[in-house]
């Protein structure tokens, strides 16, 4: 079967690192993917990793484990326009098909 | 803005009636996925279609159906419609079937 798990909430201050954790179990694995959704909107594709290893963006990294089903986006210099909420996904082995977990809802605080 | 289109932005109707919401990809991809998202899940994978072709389905129920027209474009059908029917319907389009989707701005249905 296919789970992405992903804390639901978590809350930050603004300028501060937050670190946002995705584990997965699906039947095969061809890319990990996180994407930032504001309430009301559309998801926006903001990295994806396919090999072990950190991919830096700007202020967003994201990390992966594929031995452990494991991924984290970082954010640093967190901005007020950062509280959203990030979806994890996965394409599976046939590269066909993808599953998004439940989120993370991300509050920046003054 | 992402390139990808959706018809329309609000749709309201009445249980069993039967609505269609429409989607344009970004110019040049060929792969559309159909999404819904309700307040209290996440993001539900229906269908996707490549070129024409269903490639994968996923969570889809036997009241919806869905194609991709030749120019690319597609429709999704929704019968029969039901209060848990209401929802945000996401088109994402995608160069070739396995690479980063591109988001529309979705259509909101409110079945009353």
């Amino acid at each position: 079967g296919q789970n992405i798990d992903q804390p639901t909430e978590m809350t930050a201050t603004e300028g501060a690192i937050v670190q946002i954790n995705c584990t997965y179990q699906t039947s095969g694995f061809n890319g990990l993917f996180w994407y930032q959704q504001h309430a009301g909107e559309a998801p926006t594709f903001l990295s994806y990793n396919v090999l072990d290893g950190l991919e830096e963006k700007g202020r967003f990294s994201s990390f992966l484990s594929r031995s452990k089903g494991y991924s984290y986006l970082l954010l640093k210099e967190l901005q007020m326009k950062d509280s959203a909420s990030y979806l994890c996904a996965v394409r599976d082995n046939y590269g066909q098909n993808f599953v998004f977990g439940p989120g993370t809802r991300l509050s920046v605080l003054p | 803005d992402s390139g990808v289109t959706q018809t329309p932005k609000h749709l309201i109707t009445a249980t069993g009636q039967r609505v269609t919401l429409r989607c344009s990809p970004r110019s040049g991809d060929l792969s559309v996925y159909w999404y819904q998202q309700s307040l209290d899940q996440g993001l539900q994978f229906l269908i996707q279609y490549y070129n024409g072709e269903e490639r994968a389905k996923g969570n889809i129920l036997e009241r919806f159906s869905a194609q991709q027209f030749p120019d690319l474009h597609s429709e999704l059908n929704l019968s029969s419609l039901e209060l848990g029917d209401s929802a945000l319907y996401f088109c994402a389009s995608s160069p070739s079937g396995a690479d980063t989707q591109y988001f529309g701005p979705g259509t909101r249905l409110t079945v009353l």
